[in-house]
């Protein structure tokens, strides 16, 4: 199994629809999880972070952890076309703490 | 505003011309890395420093060299880019050493090689 495998998708919503996100990962990341967004040509940008089983929110999107059953999700409400993006989920690698990226999902928010 | 900057936003060389890249960062912070990313790819990391501790990846190739002269300075050295090298070169930084959480991202540089 990959570090953090993530459904490379496209995914596709209309507008005001809820996106979900989704990652698995292995034992061999520790369980700290950060997700960038990241538009064409730009650089990644920190939208979210989750150290704790359970739910985060923060606005209109959602973090979601269950350590059990090694999964992390993001969940983002009310869809907007500004949310078109390619969305990756990280985690530290334990051996060496460096972050490891998912290949990242491309959300496409359709008017 | 605290923030990472990276110049030149576009950069063009030519096959075998060596060429630097530039990061600065006003967050104070202890850890930077460098990271290539080609596109529809996950940034691949190429080495980090921990203050003045330098941490190479395995799979760098040794074309690339990075110097960090002083906290906020980082800099990368393409001694003979290849074609293959093209892609957006990024530079992050992060608050915490040891545990390398919440990396921020500069802008990148596109790196054109021709």
């Amino acid at each position: 199994q990959k570090e953090v495998e993530q459904n490379s998708g496209p995914l596709s919503v209309p507008e005001g629809a809820i996106a979900s996100l989704n990652c698995t990962y292995s034992d061999r990341v520790s369980q700290s999880f950060f997700w960038y967004r990241q538009y064409s040509g730009k650089s990644p940008e920190l939208i979210m972070f989750i150290y704790s089983n359970g739910d985060k929110e923060d606005g209109r999107f959602t973090a979601q952890l269950n350590k059990a059953s090694q999964y992390v999700s993001l969940l983002i409400r009310d869809s907007q076309p500004s949310d078109s993006a390619t969305y990756r989920c990280a985690a530290p690698r334990r051996s060496q703490g460096n972050l490891i990226f998912g290949k990242g999902t491309k959300l496409s928010v359709k008017p | 505003d605290a923030m990472v900057i990276q110049n030149p936003r576009y950069q063009v060389t030519q096959f075998g011309k060596p060429v630097t890249l530039s990061c600065s960062q006003t967050l104070n912070h202890n850890v930077m890395y460098w990271y290539q990313q080609k596109s529809s790819q996950a940034p691949k990391l190429l080495f980090h420093y921990y203050d003045k501790d330098f941490n190479n990846e395995a799979d760098t190739p040794d074309n690339f060299q990075s110097r960090r002269p002083n906290t906020s300075f980082c800099f990368l050295d393409i001694r003979s880019p290849g074609l293959g090298d093209a892609a957006m070169y990024l530079c992050a930084t992060s608050p915490r050493g040891l545990s390398y959480n919440e990396q921020f991202f500069g802008p990148g540089t596109r790196l054109t090689v021709l």
